[in-house]
């Protein structure tokens, strides 16, 4: 069955850096985008970054542009969030989501990892 | 603030039926067909409930439907039950600069 594993969230300073890594199983990786996806303690769902399937295209939230960087290792089966300058606001659980639809991404996460909570404290 | 508003809250007693609205713009909602549904009970992740606007996954019970006119995409709940109270959000492409956006979410009681 499709699984959605998170690691690597925790406490980190105010401008500090910190990487979330998504280990993939059930399905194959290769053929699906994948993103992530976060929500900060009792608020709703903020879309954070695609990457393709091939890793050929990503896109970013204006709110992580130029901070967040995602990528994959299909070979590996795992998704990564390299997050740079983080600031209280990215306070959130992260989730990492598959696509559900093979090939061009659609924006539907159909399978959810269990989250992993990043804090930024000043 | 969200890119799509939703009610904060809507309830229905069981066996009653509720409609959640999702509402945004041309850019969104109303420039394409890819909206989809999450319900979220607390301390769990998400589950998609509809994509295509309409499109119901397999599990989903027929008692979900979902549709959209113009900027606003709607989720009915026909026959409420108890394990229907749950967190629910709305989602759409916005194009290739904005990408995703969710709405506000909307906490549905089953009084």
């Amino acid at each position: 069955q499709v699984q959605l594993v998170e690691s690597g969230g925790g406490v980190v300073q105010l401008g500090r850096s910190l990487r979330l890594s998504c280990a993939a199983s059930g399905f194959t990786l290769s053929s699906y985008g994948m993103h992530w996806v976060r929500q900060a303690p009792g608020k709703g769902l903020e879309w954070v970054a695609l990457v393709w399937y091939d890793g050929s295209k990503k896109y970013y939230a204006d709110s992580v542009k130029g901070r967040f960087t995602i990528s994959r290792d299909n070979s590996k089966n795992t998704l990564y969030l390299q997050m740079n300058s983080l600031r209280p606001e990215d306070t959130a659980v992260y989730y990492c989501a598959r696509d559900r639809v093979p090939g061009t991404p659609r924006y539907y996460f159909d399978y959810w990892g269990q989250g992993t909570l990043v804090t930024v404290s000043s | 603030q969200s890119a799509l508003t939703q009610p904060r809250s809507v309830s229905g007693s069981p066996g009653q039926s509720v409609t959640i609205s999702c509402t945004g713009s041309s850019s969104d909602v109303g420039g394409y067909n890819y909206v989809s549904w999450y319900q979220q009970h607390p301390g769990k992740a998400p589950k998609l409930m509809f994509y295509d606007v309409t499109k119901r996954p397999s599990g989903v019970p027929g008692r979900f439907s979902g549709s959209k006119s113009g900027n606003t995409a709607s989720l009915s709940i026909s026959g409420l039950q108890a394990e229907d109270e749950a967190d629910y959000y709305c989602c759409s492409y916005a194009g290739n600069s904005t990408f995703g956006v969710f709405g506000g979410g909307t906490k549905l009681t089953v009084l």
